[in-house]
């Protein structure tokens, strides 16, 4: 599996400030994902990093509140903007088609966010 | 679009004892379910997975089942032990489609 990395690992932030979280994966691969995990909560899909265009959202997620960008096949970066408490969460990067197996999905560490 | 439902939410088991978790989805598209396991501060971890061509899959101390009638699925994980104490979550897709919809997790305590 690929190796993937994320950067920073936590923050906090204050209020109406904006965050760029990056991810970098040791390999190329098809598909970047952005999640996002509410404290205690399951995952929720944000968007698919699309490779030189631009990404795919989820309902309930909007490109003016989570830019993403993907410039190649080995790293992405999520910005929150604007932020407010309610966007405190983990943010977690996957990727998948790093193999045979293409529809295999793994995550990196995550991004802890705590807003103020 | 796919709705994942996962059950129980939280589980106790005696070091050694079995545990399982079930999960049901509502799309009958989705061919591809894969478990995490999630330890505290760390991201998901992708243990074992099936897709919809076969009915069980083994790796060790954890299987996993599918019954594509009824659309549900199983995590079992035999001869526990303290490391398995985590949360787990269960996920669906489609082939091809790759965005995964994640029940609402597991958290599994194993007493030593």
């Amino acid at each position: 599996s690929a190796v993937i990395s994320q950067k920073p690992s936590r923050d906090i932030c204050q209020r109406g400030t904006s965050l760029t979280i990056q991810c970098q994966v040791d390999s190329q691969v098809t598909m970047m994902f952005w999640y996002r995990q509410q404290p205690g909560q399951s995952l929720t899909l944000i968007a698919t990093a699309n490779q030189g265009s631009e990404a795919t959202y989820e309902s309930g997620f909007v490109i003016d509140k989570f830019p993403i960008s993907r410039p190649n096949l080995t790293f992405s970066t999520l910005t929150v903007s604007n932020m407010s408490p309610e966007d405190s969460s983990i943010y977690l990067c996957s990727v998948s088609g790093t193999g045979v197996r293409v529809d295999e999905q793994f995550f990196g560490p995550g991004t802890r966010l705590t807003v103020l | 679009g796919e709705n994942v439902e996962q059950h129980p939410s939280t589980l106790s088991v005696q070091e050694g004892d079995s545990a399982v978790i079930k999960c049901t989805y509502s799309d009958s598209a989705s061919n591809y379910f894969p478990w995490y396991k999630q330890e505290l501060g760390k991201g998901p971890q992708l243990i074992i997975d099936i897709r919809s061509n076969v009915g069980e899959k083994k790796d060790q101390r954890i299987a996993v089942t599918l019954n594509k009638t009824a659309k549900h699925f199983s995590l079992h994980i035999t001869e526990t032990q303290p490391e398995d104490s985590a949360v787990y979550f269960c996920a669906a897709s489609s082939y091809g489609n790759n965005r995964l919809a994640f029940g609402k997790g597991n958290q599994v305590v194993v007493i030593p």
